[in-house]
C-alpha cells in the first residue's frame, strides 16, 4: 500500500482565498483524522471520521473550516476564507480500527500571506 | 482533560549511548499509547503502540514501557545512531468507550545523536 496520500504538499495562498486540502487514506481503514501542527500549539486533532461519518469536530477552530468524506477513499479539509493564522502543517491519518495504530500522511504545509 | 508531557524537550547524546525518553499523562484511563517519530519537514512515523493491558512493546532497538497507574511511559533506545536523530512524540487515546478516539499528543522530545 502507498500509505496515506495528501495533496498538495505545499500551498501558498493569499488571505481571503479558499483552500482545499485532500487526503486518501489507506485502503480498508475505517477511521480518518485531520490534524494541524504548529510550533505554538503542537499537534491538534481537528476532526475525525468513522466509516465516512464525522464523529467529533470539536477541534475545528471556526466555521471557516469544514471537512467532508464523500467515500471511503477520499476526504477534504476546506478553509474559506483563509487567514494568516491558519498557516500550519495539516496532516491526515488513518487507522484500521479503534485502538489500532494511526498512520500519518506526509502533510500539507499551508502558508497564508 | 488529558494532558501529555514529554521530558526532556531536547536531548543530545553521543553515538552508541543507550537513552530513555519520558512521557507522562494526567488521566490514567487510557485505551492505548502510541510512540511516533517525526523527521524535520516530514510526517509522523508510528514506532510502537502499547495497549492499556500491556506493559511493554519491543521493536528492534526500541522498547516502550507503560505504567498506567503512575501515568508514565518510557521509550528506550539502545545503541543510538545518528539516524535516530528526530523528534519523538507520544500520544494517548482515552478509554472513554463509544467512538471517542481523540489522540492527545505531547510536545515531543528533540533527539540529536552526535557521531
Amino acid at each position: 500500500d502507498a500509505g496515506v496520500i495528501q495533496s498538495p504538499r505545499h500551498e501558498v495562498t493569499e488571505m481571503g482565498q479558499e483552500v482545499t486540502l485532500r487526503c486518501k487514506p489507506i485502503s480498508g481503514h475505517d477511521y480518518l483524522f485531520w490534524y494541524r501542527q504548529t510550533m505554538m500549539r503542537g499537534l491538534e486533532l481537528l476532526i475525525y471520521f468513522n466509516n465516512n461519518v464525522p464523529i467529533d469536530d470539536s477541534g475545528m477552530p471556526e466555521d471557516r473550516f469544514s471537512a467532508k468524506m464523500p467515500n471511503a477513499s477520499f476526504s477534504t479539509l476546506k478553509i474559506q476564507p483563509s487567514e494568516p493564522r491558519d498557516s500550519a502543517v495539516y496532516f491526515c491519518a488513518s487507522s484500521f480500527r479503534r485502538g489500532h495504530e494511526q498512520f500519518f500522511g506526509p502533510g500539507t504545509r499551508l502558508t497564508v500571506l | 482533560k488529558q494532558e501529555v508531557t514529554q521530558i526532556p524537550a531536547a536531548l543530545s547524546v553521543p553515538e552508541g549511548e543507550n537513552l530513555v525518553l519520558n512521557c507522562s499523562f494526567t488521566d490514567s484511563a487510557i485505551y492505548n499509547l502510541q510512540w511516533f517519530r517525526q523527521d524535520p519537514g516530514k510526517g509522523l512515523t508510528s514506532l510502537l503502540l502499547i495497549q492499556s493491558s500491556q506493559r511493554e512493546q519491543t521493536s528492534g532497538r526500541l522498547n516502550a514501557s507503560l505504567d498506567k497507574s503512575s501515568g508514565r511511559s518510557t521509550l528506550y533506545i539502545a545503541a543510538s545512531q545518528p539516524g535516530d536523530s528526530a523528534t519523538y512524540l507520544c500520544a494517548v487515546i482515552p478509554n472513554s468507550g463509544g467512538s471517542n478516539y481523540k489522540l492527545t499528543f505531547g510536545k515531543g522530545t528533540l533527539l540529536t545523536v552526535n557521531p
